[in-house]
C-alpha cells in the first residue's frame, strides 16, 4: 500500500517552460488536493478535487491547471513557468470525514 | 477567508521538557483541526486532530486543546524525546474533509 504517490521528485524549468506533476492514490479516496509549501507560508491550497472529472480552484491556482481524469490520479500543470512558481509541491488525498493524506512532495525550481 | 496564525515559528526545548504551540483562526464557522508534524524530506503527517464538539483531545505525550470563544487551539508535547525534533503545523477547515488552511509552521528543536 503506497499511500500518495508524487513524480517526479525534484525538476528544474526555465522561465516559460512547461510541465506536468502527478500524483497518484490507492487508497479509494474521493478528494484530492494539490498544495504548495514556501518558506515560512505553511502550506496554501492551490486546487482540488470531490471527484473524478471535476476540479476546483483554491486560494493560489494562477498559473497552475488541474485535471482528473481517473480517480486514482490528479494532475498538476504549469503552462509557463515562473520564478514565482519555484516551490515544494504537495499532492494529498482524502476522504468525506478523514483526515489528509500527503505524498512526500516534489521540488520544483525554475530560473 | 479563513486565516490561521501559528506561534512560535521557532522553538526549542530540552529532552524531557514540555512544547506547547499555539494557533488562532478568524473563521468561526471552522470546526475542525488538525495537527501535522513534518519530517525533512517527507510530507505532513496527521498527529492528531480535534473536532469543534470537543474541548481536549490526547493522544499519549500528544494533546490539543481548542477554545471556540477565544478561536485558539493549542498543541502540547510532553515528555519530549529527540525523535519530536520536526516542523509542525496547525490547520483549520471549515469542512470536515479537507480544503485545509494552514498556519505558518513551528520548528521544533529537541535537544539531548
Amino acid at each position: 500500500n503506497a499511500g500518495v504517490t508524487q513524480t517526479p521528485k525534484f525538476r528544474v524549468l526555465k522561465t516559460g517552460q512547461s510541465m506536468t506533476l502527478l500524483c497518484a492514490q490507492d487508497m479509494n479516496h474521493e478528494y484530492m488536493y494539490w498544495y504548495r509549501q514556501d518558506p515560512g507560508m505553511g502550506l496554501r491550497l492551490i486546487h482540488y478535487s470531490v471527484g473524478e472529472g471535476t476540479t476546483a480552484k483554491g486560494e493560489v491556482p494562477d498559473g497552475y491547471n488541474v485535471s482528473r481524469l481517473k480517480k486514482q490520479n490528479f494532475l498538476l500543470g504549469l503552462e509557463s513557468a515562473a520564478p514565482s512558481q519555484t516551490s515544494v509541491y504537495f499532492c494529498a488525498s482524502s476522504s468525506s470525514g478523514s483526515p489528509l493524506h500527503f505524498g512526500n512532495g516534489t521540488r520544483l525550481t525554475v530560473t | 477567508g479563513e486565516n490561521v496564525e501559528q506561534h512560535p515559528s521557532t522553538l526549542s526545548v530540552q529532552e524531557g521538557d514540555s512544547a506547547v504551540i499555539k494557533c488562532t483562526y478568524s473563521d468561526s464557522a471552522s470546526n475542525y483541526f488538525p495537527w501535522y508534524k513534518q519530517e525533512l524530506g517527507k510530507g505532513p503527517q496527521l498527529i492528531i486532530d480535534i473536532r469543534s464538539n470537543v474541548g481536549e483531545k490526547k493522544d499519549q505525550r500528544i494533546a490539543v486543546t481548542l477554545n471556540k470563544t477565544a478561536k485558539h487551539f493549542s498543541l502540547h508535547i510532553t515528555e519530549t524525546q529527540p525523535e519530536d525534533s520536526a516542523v509542525y503545523f496547525c490547520a483549520a477547515s471549515t469542512d470536515s474533509w479537507g480544503k485545509l488552511q494552514f498556519g505558518a509552521g513551528t520548528q521544533v528543536v529537541v535537544t539531548p
